[in-house]
């Protein structure tokens, strides 16, 4: 596609509940990235694939929060049992690999996650 | 991990050059300074990166000092679109791929 796309935009759900959140990286991109951006502070790095393995799952906040990636393309990041502090934009970005600090992310437009 | 300090907020008339300022003193010989911007409930934009050499894409100029302690924006005619918040970021080096974010300036362009 043109640029990474998320799904769904917005998300409401309760406390306590599951969540899905939908990445679509640039077509051909090898690399992906997650991101969640808590209100008016800076991104916070989650988790990144390189093809459909997580060589790096640090930034995941607590057990709750998974991710995959099926096919080097479509991820999935998985919040099981919301919790309020789990509100924020969730973020997806692409490179074309990472193989280098040269290699631009590319960012879609995020997931808008509200937990009642 | 290097970091970055920006100005928290800068004003710029229309039509006029944003000059956006970053200091980034702990940077190691091979990490990259980036730079993107946020439009209110958008997600992070790229706008251009260096190393070592200044560098010009379509949206903008990157100054980069001789000892690559500071770098510099540059938006040559600034329009009310480019209103924003610009983040400058450093690649850290043994996790390249990971960008570490800080409080980026809140550039408002006036017209």
């Amino acid at each position: 596609g043109a640029g990474v796309s998320q799904s769904p935009s917005n998300k409401v759900t309760e406390k306590g509940k599951d969540v899905e959140l939908r990445c679509d990286p640039i077509s051909g991109h090898t690399a992906l990235y997650w991101y969640r951006q808590s209100l008016g502070q800076g991104l916070e790095f989650l988790i990144y694939f390189q093809g459909n393995s997580a060589p790096d799952k640090s930034g995941l906040p607590s057990d709750r929060f998974s991710a995959e990636r099926t096919g080097g393309s479509v991820s999935t990041l998985t919040i099981q049992r919301t919790q309020q502090e789990d509100s924020a934009v969730y973020l997806c970005a692409s490179s074309l690999t990472r193989t280098s600090a040269a290699d631009t992310q590319y960012f879609g437009p995020g997931t808008r996650l509200t937990v009642l | 991990d290097a970091k970055t300090t920006q100005p928290t907020s800068m004003d710029c008339a229309e039509g006029r050059a944003a000059n956006l300022p970053c200091n980034h003193s702990t940077i190691s010989g091979n990490e990259y300074v980036y730079w993107y911007r946020q439009i209110h409930s958008q997600g992070p934009q790229y706008i251009i990166h260096g190393l070592k050499n200044n560098e010009t894409n379509e949206m903008a100029s990157l100054i980069i000092t001789e000892d690559r302690k500071s770098s510099t924006l540059i938006l040559p005619h600034a329009t009310l679109r480019d209103t924003a918040v610009y983040y400058c970021i450093v690649r850290v080096g043994y996790r390249n791929y990971q960008l570490i974010w800080g409080a980026g300036t809140k550039l408002i362009i006036k017209p």
